[in-house]
């Protein structure tokens, strides 16, 4: 079975230009998370998904940043316009359901690089 | 508000020997999970064990096994007999009712070298 997949892996980009972040979780995991790290800090949850329903939005920084999660299957994070302090680690997250222990499995990353 | 601490940035531990890697949290509610998760240098967080608030026995996963003591607040990760491979960036994460059980917290993590 196919884990958790995002893409790019790396990106660089310039202050006041535009990226997006895309996650395909694992096939029939209804939850998808957003977290970042950014440079010497803990890993922040950015953002949860109930299959296309924003189900918490609490940790998203600011309005230049857009989740969605068309039809309930993959999504994308959008920053527009990108700035210095959005440089970071993104990982995205899904989990099946709420039966047993229910751990979230996480994908690999993208690296953001804002010039 | 909760929070878990990660006291140690770095651990050096000698081939085949244990390891105890420490978490403490902080939360008030009485519902909760704890985790930890492996991050290698290939970047992806790998799930290692979990233990519920509720749960009266310490969990174990292998050579992993986790030391709960839901008094002092702490969840330390042990790892037994280190390998090479066990190198890697170590975060402690929980999840409370509060929270809905969903978003995750996390440590700041500790790296832990393992040296043959």
């Amino acid at each position: 079975e196919a884990g958790v997949t995002q893409f790019p892996s790396h990106s660089v980009i310039e202050k006041g230009q535009t990226v997006t972040l895309r996650c395909d979780p694992i096939s029939g995991h209804d939850n998808l998370y957003w977290y970042r790290r950014v440079m010497g800090k803990e890993i922040k949850f950015l953002l949860h998904f109930v299959k296309e329903s924003k189900q918490d939005e609490s940790g998203m920084p600011n309005n230049r940043f857009l989740a969605e999660r068309t039809g309930g299957t993959y999504s994308t994070l959008k920053v527009q316009p990108a700035e210095l302090e959005d440089s970071g680690v993104y990982f995205c997250a899904s989990r099946e359901g709420t039966r047993g222990i229910n751990e979230q499995f996480f994908g690999p990353g993208t690296r953001l690089t804002v010039l | 508000a909760q929070k878990i601490t990660q006291t140690q940035p770095g651990m050096f531990v000698q081939e085949k020997e244990a390891v105890t890697l420490d978490c403490t949290y902080d939360t008030s509610d009485q519902s909760y999970g704890l985790f930890w998760y492996k991050q290698p240098s290939s970047g992806e967080m790998i799930f290692l064990i979990y233990q519920g608030s509720y749960d009266e026995q310490n969990a174990t996963e292998g050579r992993y096994s986790l030391n709960f003591q839901k008094a002092r607040k702490s969840a330390n990760l042990v790892i037994s007999a280190s390998q090479l491979g066990d190198s890697a960036m170590y975060f402690c994460a929980m999840r409370f009712l509060s929270g809905g059980y969903n978003k995750l917290i996390f440590g700041a993590g500790t790296r832990l070298a393992v040296h043959p």
